[in-house]
């Protein structure tokens, strides 16, 4: 089963507007990444949250975490056609070694 | 430095029979996990080794076995292949055992059943 859930699950933009993504989930969690995926090939991360941080900067990204509301988002500053990817979300479970993923939002940058 | 590494990168094979995929961690990493993704689907957690032990196990009969070697290389072995087993198996490697530890993902092994 999944634990992260993306909303949207596609998104459409122009270059150099901002793209915001959202992942909700189920359970307490210890940390929550955001990963990459180009044309279905590895991920790649991007970010790490802590379920005791509420955002983290990196770059033209950043990430919030809410834990009272189990979400999070990914925003994409200035975004450029090189950012046109799938996203995903990933969060462990607090007594197992895996990383739960959600379903991915696949956003488009149209030049 | 070299990343994640895996071999082979397609592999078309028919129903019932046997397959092994390989996985290079990045030197000096300890972990391997493997992931089963699905088109149009996150991936879905299979197993995890630290120090060549067995550390985690995802929902996925016992069909699916791996292995960690000495020198941490990874083997997924999947037997009495299903069409459903087709997707793209992908391999990170972590310098940690925790889930805290960001994973570094190998390009995946795409994989058809016939």
């Amino acid at each position: 089963s999944q634990q992260g859930e993306e909303d949207p699950q596609a998104l459409s933009i122009q270059e150099g507007e901002n793209a915001t993504m959202n992942c909700s989930y189920k359970t307490s969690i210890n940390n929550l990444q955001w990963y990459r995926q180009n044309s279905g090939r590895g991920l790649v991360h991007l970010i790490l949250i802590r379920s005791n941080e509420r955002e983290k900067h990196s770059g033209r990204l950043r990430v919030t975490l809410d834990t009272s509301k189990k979400s999070s988002s990914l925003l994409i500053t200035a975004s450029r056609a090189a950012d046109t990817a799938s996203y995903f979300c990933a969060t462990d479970l607090d007594s197992n070694y895996q990383l739960i993923w959600g379903a991915g939002t696949k956003l488009i940058i149209k030049p | 430095d070299a990343g994640v590494t895996q071999s082979p990168t397609h592999l078309i094979k028919t129903r019932g029979q046997h397959v092994t995929l390989r996985c290079s961690p990045i030197s000096g990493h300890k972990s391997v996990s493997w992931y089963q993704q699905v088109l149009g689907q996150g991936p879905q957690f299979i197993f995890q080794y630290y120090e060549k032990e067995e550390r985690g196990r995802g929902n996925f009969p016992d069909r699916f076995s791996a292995r960690q070697f000495p020198n941490y290389s990874s083997e997924l072995n999947v037997n009495a292949l299903l069409l459903g087993d087709s997707a793209l198996y992908l391999c990170a490697s972590s310098l940690g055992e925790g889930y805290t530890d960001t994973q570094y993902f190998g390009p995946g092994t795409r994989l058809t059943v016939l």
